[in-house]
């Protein structure tokens, strides 16, 4: 089944304990991407990666780490955690082929609490 | 910069009947992508259409039509004879053809469908 998953599903933490989100795709995308949804603001892209080895900042990108070693996975890094961060975190992929941008699929949503 | 407005926040509607959900967006590109996503109260993200700057033609799935007009820069979203499991919030974004590929959201209009 073609899908995005993510880990963990749900996390509460302290404030500068570091964390990794893990992000995995099955559908061999070169496209990867964090959003974060806080509400009334919406999604807002944390990074995004274009393929292996080439990431890029979003519009909210202080405070989070992404790497991209291998095509399938994109971790999410928060060094030292805030409250501010506290929110709804989503992992996206998709096909770019030549630049031209197709469907993003999302996984499930990583439901972050920083205390 | 792009931008994504969509100015309902909450529309309430009684089951059957029709609603339309706003989108009208904002790019200096001439090539660019819209998509509308449902999320349901579940949470998860997902895609319901995709429609590239030089498709102007409405669409059509079932219940759901869309309606690109390039003239007043919008991609509206009607839902015939609305059912409770429409009740959702709905995101139109916009992504463009220009090396990198972030979607940009708006806030999402939240549907309930009273039965």
């Amino acid at each position: 089944e073609a899908q995005v998953t993510q880990n963990p599903r749900y996390l509460i933490t302290v404030t500068g304990k570091k964390l990794t989100v893990t992000c995995s795709q099955n559908m061999n995308h070169e496209y990867m991407s964090w959003y974060r949804q806080d509400p009334g603001l919406g999604l807002r892209q944390i990074y995004y990666s274009m393929n292996v080895e080439v990431t890029d900042k979003g519009d909210v990108p202080e405070g989070y780490k992404v790497s991209r070693k291998e095509k399938r996975n994109f971790p999410l890094i928060l060094e030292s955690p805030s409250p501010n961060q506290t929110s709804l975190y989503f992992c996206a992929s998709s096909l770019s082929v030549t630049g031209v941008p197709y469907e993003q699929y999302f996984g499930p949503g990583t439901r972050l609490t920083v205390t | 910069a792009q931008k994504v407005t969509q100015a309902q926040t909450e529309i309430s509607v009684v089951e059957k009947e029709d609603v339309t959900l706003d989108c009208v967006y904002e790019t200096r590109d001439t090539t660019y992508y819209l998509f509308w996503y449902k999320q349901p109260p579940s949470g998860e993200l997902v895609f319901l259409i995709r429609r590239n700057s030089f498709d102007e033609q409405n669409e059509i799935s079932g219940r759901y039509s869309w309606n690109f007009q390039k003239s007043t820069s919008s991609f509206n979203f009607t839902i015939t004879a609305s059912q409770v499991v429409d009740s959702a919030v709905y995101f139109c974004a916009l992504t463009t053809n220009s090396g990198n590929t972030p979607l940009v959201f708006g806030k999402g209009t939240r549907l309930s469908v009273i039965a």
